[in-house]
Order: structure tokens, then C-alpha cells, then sequence
């Protein structure tokens, strides 16, 4: 399996621009998780899916960050429109089932978003 | 609410033994783990243990936990340059027992 793959690795964009960043999980996993890490925050969950379906958007920051997961290999996360703080790496990762297992979650590389 | 707390830095020496903390508070976590991230790459599951155990040993790596205290250890030891990286703590928690991770701790091994 190659495992979870997320496109594209570095985004450079202008303040205002529409952002979208894109996910593919491993096959058969049903949980799909969007996180952002900045040095100031550390790691925070976005937001969670389990088989397609939106579970918890709390950690969304505001209306301008938006998630799909049209079918279970796909997934993006979009910004309209972004701003030079919401520059962070974003990951994506997927797991069996939404936790408890051995088997933890699966972390793509990231996308290095840098909005200027 | 859930937290997971760990001291964000620590440096050892090549060949000592490394030794990283991490403090967690939902008593019916059944997994706890260590994620390990280097520059520039994605968090990577290094170990886990399971809730009804104290101990787990994994080549280099050893990993305590004390329940009561609710205190879980990653132990490297002869610590190798190449075990510099961001190493993040996890337990699972909330009505999902999803992922709740630390700030990470970034461990330097000086030569």
C-alpha cells in the first residue's frame, strides 16, 4: 500500500486566493482525520470523518475552512479565502476505525501550506 | 476535557539513554502511543501499549506506563543521532477514543 497520500507537498499563495488540499486515504479505512500543526499550536485536529460522513468539525477555526469526503478514497480540505496565519503544515491520516486500535492512525507527509 | 502534556525539549548525548514523559488524563484510554516525526515528514507510530499492561520492550525502545499516575515513558536507549526528531504522546479518548496528542518533545543528540 503506499499509504496515505496528500497533494500537493508545498502551496505558496497569495492572501485572498482559494486553497484547496487534497487526500487520499489507505484503502478500507473507514476514518479520515485533517490536522494542522504550527509552532505555536503544536498539532490540532480540524476535523473527523468515519465512513464518508463529517463526525466532528469543532476544530474547524472558522467558516473559511470547509472539508468533503465525496467517497471513501478522497477527501480535500479547502480555505476561501486564506490568510498568512492559517500558513501551517496540514495532514491527513487514516485509520480502521475512528481509534482504539493498535494499529493508531496513518499520517500522509503533509502539505506545507505558505499563504504571503 | 482531554490533555496530554509534555516537556517540549530534551537533549542527550550519543550512546546515553533518552528518556521522554508524558502526563495524560483519561483514565479509560485502552491504547496509548508514541508517534515519531522527522523534518519535514509526516508523524510515524513508533510503539504502543495496550492499557492493561506496564511494560512494553521493543529493540532499542521501552515504554512504561503507570496508570495510577497516569504517567507514560519512551525510553531510547544508546541513543543514535538519527533519533533526533519531534516524538508525540497519544492516548485515546472521547465517545469516539480518538487520537488526543501531545505538543511533542523534540529530542537533540549531540555527538
Amino acid at each position: 500500500d503506499a499509504g496515505v497520500i496528500q497533494s500537493p507537498r508545498h502551496e505558496v499563495t497569495e492572501m485572498g486566493q482559494e486553497v484547496t488540499l487534497r487526500c487520499k486515504p489507505i484503502s478500507g479505512h473507514n476514518s479520515l482525520f485533517w490536522y494542522r500543526q504550527t509552532m505555536m499550536r503544536g498539532l490540532e485536529l480540524l476535523i473527523y470523518f468515519n465512513n464518508n460522513v463529517p463526525i466532528d468539525d469543532s476544530g474547524m477555526p472558522e467558516d473559511r475552512f470547509s472539508a468533503k469526503m465525496p467517497n471513501a478514497s478522497f477527501s480535500t480540505l479547502k480555505i476561501q479565502p486564506s490568510e498568512p496565519r492559517d500558513s501551517a503544515v496540514y495532514f491527513c491520516a487514516s485509520s480502521p476505525e475512528t481509534g482504539g486500535l493498535s494499529s493508531g492512525y496513518t499520517f500522509g507527509s503533509g502539505t506545507r501550506l505558505t499563504v504571503v | 476535557g482531554e490533555d496530554v502534556e509534555q516537556s517540549l525539549f530534551l537533549s542527550v548525548r550519543e550512546g546515553d539513554s533518552s528518556v521522554i514523559n508524558c502526563t495524560y488524563t483519561d483514565s479509560s484510554s485502552t491504547y496509548l502511543y508514541w508517534y515519531k516525526q522527522e523534518p519535514g515528514a509526516g508523524l510515524q507510530l513508533l510503539t504502543y501499549i495496550f492499557s492493561n499492561m506496564d511494560m512494553k520492550q521493543d529493540q532499542r525502545l521501552t515504554v512504561l506506563l503507570n496508570k495510577k499516575d497516569k504517567h507514560l515513558s519512551l525510553r531510547i536507549a544508546d541513543t543514535q543521532t538519527g533519533d533526533s526528531a519531534i516524538y508525540f504522546c497519544a492516548e485515546t479518548s472521547g465517545s469516539a477514543r480518538q487520537l488526543t496528542f501531545g505538543s511533542g518533545t523534540q529530542l537533540t543528540v549531540l555527538p
